[in-house]
């Protein structure tokens, strides 16, 4: 089963629209990792959440832990085109050594 | 700095093949990682090394060998291919293991047939 749900799967937003992006792990996390993925292309890092209640924000991407740390959101403020691509969470579930286990991510196409 | 490098960028293979898949990082990074990624799925490890001579097992290592004998390279070995391979594979690094960014290659698409 897995062990990292995104959602939604995919999302079509217009230019200039906030977005959000979940990801809800079933166990507590020691880290939490926000990447971006563009098409055909390797993974961009854009964040990282240690802490319950930790919150960051890079331009316009803000990402959240909640308290139990179980679950991460990845909010997007006024979406550009520039902001496509594929979301993926990653988990560090053992707190030992940076084997990530990744959501299926979240495919975010943006419209004019 | 080229960062994490990986060659080739694409292959297709016959079935029973073998093919060496080539990582190459100049950060210093103690720790690389070797993940494949399905269609709609997300990236799965396959094997990972904590520094140079030290490699260790991920969640799919099956039909796969790594070894480590330098600081910046960490190769794949595909040793028979077969189609349930086909896959993009990444090769990623990090300085260490805990709590830190891992740094991604622009992936190789293998396709075998």
């Amino acid at each position: 089963s897995q062990e990292l749900e995104q959602s939604p799967q995919s999302l079509i937003v217009q230019e200039g629209k906030n977005l959000t992006i979940n990801c809800t792990s079933s166990k507590t996390l020691y880290g939490l990792y926000w990447y971006k993925q563009k098409y055909g292309e390797g993974l961009i890092f854009l964040m990282m959440l240690q802490k319950g209640g930790e919150e960051k924000s890079h331009e316009k991407i803000t990402a959240k832990l909640d308290e139990k740390k179980q679950q991460s959101s990845l909010h997007i403020t006024a979406s550009q085109p520039s902001h496509a691509g594929i979301y993926l969470c990653g988990a560090d579930k053992s707190g030992t050594a940076s084997k990530l286990t990744f959501g299926t991510g979240t495919r975010l196409q943006v419209t004019l | 700095n080229a960062g994490v490098t990986q060659t080739p960028k694409f292959r297709i293979l016959k079935i029973g093949q073998s093919m060496t898949l080539q990582c190459t990082q100049d950060m210093n990074h103690n720790y690389m990682y070797w993940y494949r990624q399905d269609p709609g799925m997300g990236l799965k490890l396959i094997y990972y090394s904590v520094g140079a001579g030290i490699t260790d097992k991920g969640e799919v290592p099956n039909g796969y060998n790594v070894s480590r004998s330098t600081t910046e390279d960490f190769p794949l070995r595909l040793e028979l291919a077969a189609p349930s391979q086909t896959s993009v594979y990444f090769c990623a690094s990090s300085q260490s293991g805990q709590l830190n960014e891992q740094f991604f290659g622009p992936g190789t698409r293998l396709t075998v047939l």
